[in-house]
């Protein structure tokens, strides 16, 4: 697998945009980047996926950089419902890409 | 509901009895996933299954746990004589295709 590597904890003013860094640089090439959030007491959420390309859906951005060795989600509005522990995850194959966590990046939205 | 459930959300067990938790995934999903959760980690892996088959059994930690996914849909994760360090939360997520997962809310276990 390749690892990833997060801030355990970061801050973000609501109605500000909220920049997770991710760093995954054993990646190979055809390792995609993943994430996924958890909010308090519920199970994780599927946010966004990409290989190589920026990625922009309804809830966030993926910015991943030429060498693929790191990537950043962006929030562009934080909301104090963004609150939540993100993770960024490579996705292995191995026949059921078994999805590998690790212990993520608990973002604080403050009013 | 069309996400994925699991029951009971919470169980409360003493140490070295047996526990059954289900997992309803959403219709149609091939893929369906086992995880363990402990206080302030990240999920681990316990086991996959596509269908009826069970892929991947790494993830599990002892011969106490056992998965089944019988006719291809609902699943479930039994523990046997559980013990204080088998207390995590059980989520399980379904996958159409092994790719993006959608998690249900979980079951907290907590053994005694």
């Amino acid at each position: 697998d390749a690892k990833t590597t997060q801030p355990p904890s970061m801050d973000c003013a609501e109605g500000r945009a909220a920049n997770l860094p991710c760093n995954h640089s054993t990646i190979s090439g055809n390792e995609y980047v993943y994430w996924y959030r958890q909010i308090h007491s519920q199970g994780p959420q599927y946010i966004i996926h990409g290989l190589k390309n920026n990625e922009t859906n309804e809830m966030a951005s993926l910015i991943i950089t030429e060498d693929r060795k790191s990537s950043t989600l962006i929030l562009p509005h934080a909301t104090l419902r963004d609150t939540a522990v993100y993770y960024c995850i490579v996705r292995e194959y191995t026949g059921g890409f078994k999805t590998i966590f690790g212990a993520g990046t608990r973002l604080f939205v403050k009013a | 509901g069309a996400g994925v459930s699991q029951s009971p959300r919470y169980k409360v067990a003493k140490r070295g009895q047996d526990v059954a938790l289900r997992c309803d995934p959403i219709s149609g999903h091939v893929s369906l996933f086992w995880y363990q959760q402990a206080l302030g980690q990240g999920p681990e892996f316990l086991t996959y299954f596509q269908n009826e088959a069970q892929l991947d059994k790494s993830g599990l930690p002892s011969d106490r746990f056992f998965a089944e996914r019988p006719e291809g849909s609902v699943s479930t994760l039994k523990i046997q004589r559980t013990q204080q360090e088998d207390s995590a939360v059980y989520l399980c997520a379904s996958s159409p295709s092994g790719g993006s997962k959608y998690f249900g809310p979980g079951t907290r276990l907590t053994v005694l």
